[in-house]
């Protein structure tokens, strides 16, 4: 099955630092991958859809020259989050579409910013 | 009309018996219902999903009830486990951008008691 990466799993940073996240194809090629916010306990929400060799798509709400998001490759998209506060502290994950527009989703990355 | 609307939000359930989350849509444009399982600080992993011109998908004991007139759709977990507990989630796809955008019902977080 395809299977999707995110490093790191878990980070803790001082507030004011930025903070990377990658996100990871592993067996097949993903042109489009998504990076969702969860809070405990609540939905996922789409924070922006990040295509291949172009900018991001960013939500209504989402800041985008504070989540930084980077599509290098097929199989890669990052997410920085720029001069992280405490009120960033969340799960975020991402997904990768395949060829036949299923997502699959990685296991999480669970950020806190102290 | 982008909502998916999710009942009930937390479901306890008696090993053996039969589990069943229920959603709701407004969006006729909807072309896609995954349903996803998460656990405790784990990504989101496809279960099961069907296509709205089918009523009705089963994957050993998880079926997905369509009633497209109706616009819902329904997860069943027949012989519930405990390793079922979880938190589902119903999601819905859009055809705008691509065909890329999941919108998420709010979850159901299921106990399966022995």
């Amino acid at each position: 099955g395809a299977v999707v990466s995110q490093h790191p799993s878990w980070v803790i940073c001082k507030s004011g630092t930025s903070v990377k996240i990658e996100c990871r194809s592993l067996d097949f090629q993903a042109t489009t991958m998504f990076w969702y916010r969860q809070f405990p306990k609540q939905s996922l929400m789409l924070m922006a859809t990040s295509n291949e060799g172009s900018k991001a798509t960013y939500e209504q709400g989402v800041e985008k020259d504070k989540f930084l998001i980077n599509h290098a490759s097929l199989t890669l998209s990052t997410l920085t989050v720029t001069s992280a506060h405490p009120e960033d502290s969340s799960f975020y994950i991402c997904s990768a579409r395949d060829q036949r527009g299923m997502q699959f989703f990685g296991p999480g990355t669970r950020l806190t910013v102290l | 009309q982008q909502q998916v609307k999710q009942s009930p939000q937390s479901l306890i359930v008696q090993k053996g018996g039969i589990s069943i989350i229920n959603c709701a849509y407004e969006n006729t444009a909807f072309d896609y219902f995954p349903w996803y399982q998460q656990f405790p600080g784990k990504g989101p992993a496809l279960l099961i999903a069907i296509r709205p011109d089918v009523s009705e998908k089963k994957e050993g004991r998880f079926t997905i009830s369509f009633n497209k007139s109706a616009k819902q759709f329904s997860l069943h977990i027949m012989d519930s486990q405990p390793g079922d507990s979880a938190t589902y989630f119903c999601a819905a796809r859009s055809p705008e951008g691509g065909g890329n955008k999941l919108t998420f019902g709010t979850g159901t977080q299921l106990k399966v008691e022995l």
